[in-house]
């Protein structure tokens, strides 16, 4: 298993709707958890960090950890055609780096 | 505040040449991290250095190498280039060690091999 991996998508729904993104983790990675999100052509960016079980939100944004399933998600409220990017699931790694997942595109149509 | 700068932005080489990238990140920050970024790998990581000292090494190939100066300006180079090192390559500046997330990225370098 790789250490962090995500479905590739791309995954498309429409304007207001809510957009579930997933990641699996394996036990090779530490327990801090990043999203990312990269809009076509540009370098990624800082969404989320979560570190606990449970959920964390942030504006339409919500980061939701499962340490027992070894899953993270990020669920995106009323979505909007300029949430349409490529959305990173990072891990920290053993050697102090940051692991990433190869991303899940998200469309989002008006 | 400026950001993270990378360059050059764009280059094109030939098998067999080498390249030396260029990153100077965020005033202050003293962890620069180097990611290759390709559609097929995403983003792989190459190594990270803080205070000059390389810190930590992904699974590339000794033609990769990188360096730290005491500005906190960080160098990789690529020597004997094969056609699989098209990519863009990121560089990442922290406040503190990598794993702690919160990677500030610059706009890459697009690495063209032919």
């Amino acid at each position: 298993q790789k250490e962090v991996e995500q479905n590739s998508g791309p995954l498309s729904v429409p304007e207001g709707a809510i957009a579930s993104l997933n990641c699996t983790y394996s036990d090779r990675v530490s327990q801090s958890f990043f999203w990312y999100r990269q809009y076509s052509g540009k370098s990624p960016e800082l969404i989320m960090s979560i570190y606990s079980n449970g959920d964390k939100e942030d504006g339409r944004f919500t980061a939701q950890l499962n340490k027992a399933s070894q899953y993270v998600s990020l669920l995106i409220r009323d979505s909007q055609p300029s949430d349409s990017a490529t959305y990173l699931c990072a891990a920290g790694g053993s050697q102090g780096n940051l692991i990433f997942g190869k991303g899940t595109k998200l469309s989002v149509k008006p | 505040k400026a950001g993270v700068t990378q360059t050059p932005r764009y280059l094109i080489k030939t098998r067999g040449q080498q390249v030396t990238l260029s990153c100077s990140p965020i005033s202050g920050h003293r962890s620069v991290s180097w990611y290759q970024q390709t559609p097929g790998q995403g983003l792989q990581f190459l190594f990270e250095y803080f205070s000059e000292t390389q810190r930590n090494k992904g699974n590339f190939p000794g033609r990769f190498s990188g360096r730290q100066f005491s500005n906190s300006r960080s160098e990789m180079n690529v020597s004997t280039l094969e056609l699989g090192d098209s990519a863009l390559y990121l560089c990442a500046s922290s406040l503190a060690q990598a794993n702690t997330g919160e990677l500030f990225f610059g706009e890459g370098s697009r690495l063209t091999v032919l």
